[in-house]
């Protein structure tokens, strides 16, 4: 089990600018998570997927937000046209299949967006 | 919807001290509860689950808290602070199709020597 992998940890970019985050979940987690957190709050979620479907998009994630997990295994983060109210931590998470309320999810170490 | 409120965005302790840190939630449904820490810069680590059955949930590092329905509860506790227990506490319920986590919105832990 080595854990949920987050790359990069950190970006700096300017505004407008379009940024990708990876996500490699623990192998043969079915479920995965992407939240984000703002400085002093807790994190909230953006979107989940089962496999390679997904499954359940938050309110928060606008048009310029995509994300997607091809093969069921790594998933990727994008924002285009990035703008100062992105600045954040994008956490990912993972748990695996079976009775959900048994299987909490597993967070990576996140990925820290700043925006210039 | 559910939802978590954390009553006190900074909590300080001396050392040795009664750790506790307040969580009410709301929930529509049997909620599934948890608490998660989080050191700087780094993600979040689980110190204790509640779904179903006793009421009085042990983890990890000395930690426990109390589900109470009654009071929708779920308040975390530790005898005697340590050094290390200093970091910011999340205390969060699942809701959704997805049964994504919604979080408090932290309480930081300060521990005084």
């Amino acid at each position: 089990d080595t854990g949920v992998s987050q790359n990069p940890r950190h970006k700096i970019t300017k505004r407008g600018q379009n940024v990708t985050f990876r996500c490699d979940p623990i192998s043969e987690h079915n479920r995965l998570y992407w939240y984000r957190q703002t400085l002093g709050q807790g994190p909230e979620f953006l979107t989940y997927f089962q496999n390679e479907a997904q499954l359940e998009k938050s309110r928060l994630l606008s048009d310029r937000f995509s994300a997607e997990r091809p093969k069921g295994s790594f998933s990727t983060l994008e924002i285009q046209r990035t703008e100062q109210g992105d600045s954040a931590m994008y956490l990912c998470a993972s748990s695996p299949m079976g009775v959900i309320s048994n299987q909490p999810q597993h967070f990576g170490d996140g990925t820290r967006l700043s925006i210039l | 919807a559910q939802s978590v409120t954390q009553l006190g965005s900074h909590v300080s302790v001396s050392e040795g001290a009664l750790v506790l840190l307040r969580c009410n939630y709301s929930s529509s449904v049997p909620p599934y509860l948890f608490w998660y820490v989080q050191y700087p810069n780094q993600g979040l680590q689980l110190l204790l689950k509640y779904t179903t059955g006793a009421t009085l949930v042990k983890g990890i590092n000395g930690f426990e808290a109390e589900f109470k329905k009654s009071e929708t509860s779920f308040h975390l506790t530790k005898p005697s602070a340590h050094m290390s227990d200093a970091a910011e506490y999340f205390c969060a319920v699942t809701s959704g199709s997805a049964r994504q986590l919604t979080f408090g919105s932290g309480t930081q832990l300060t521990v005084l020597p």
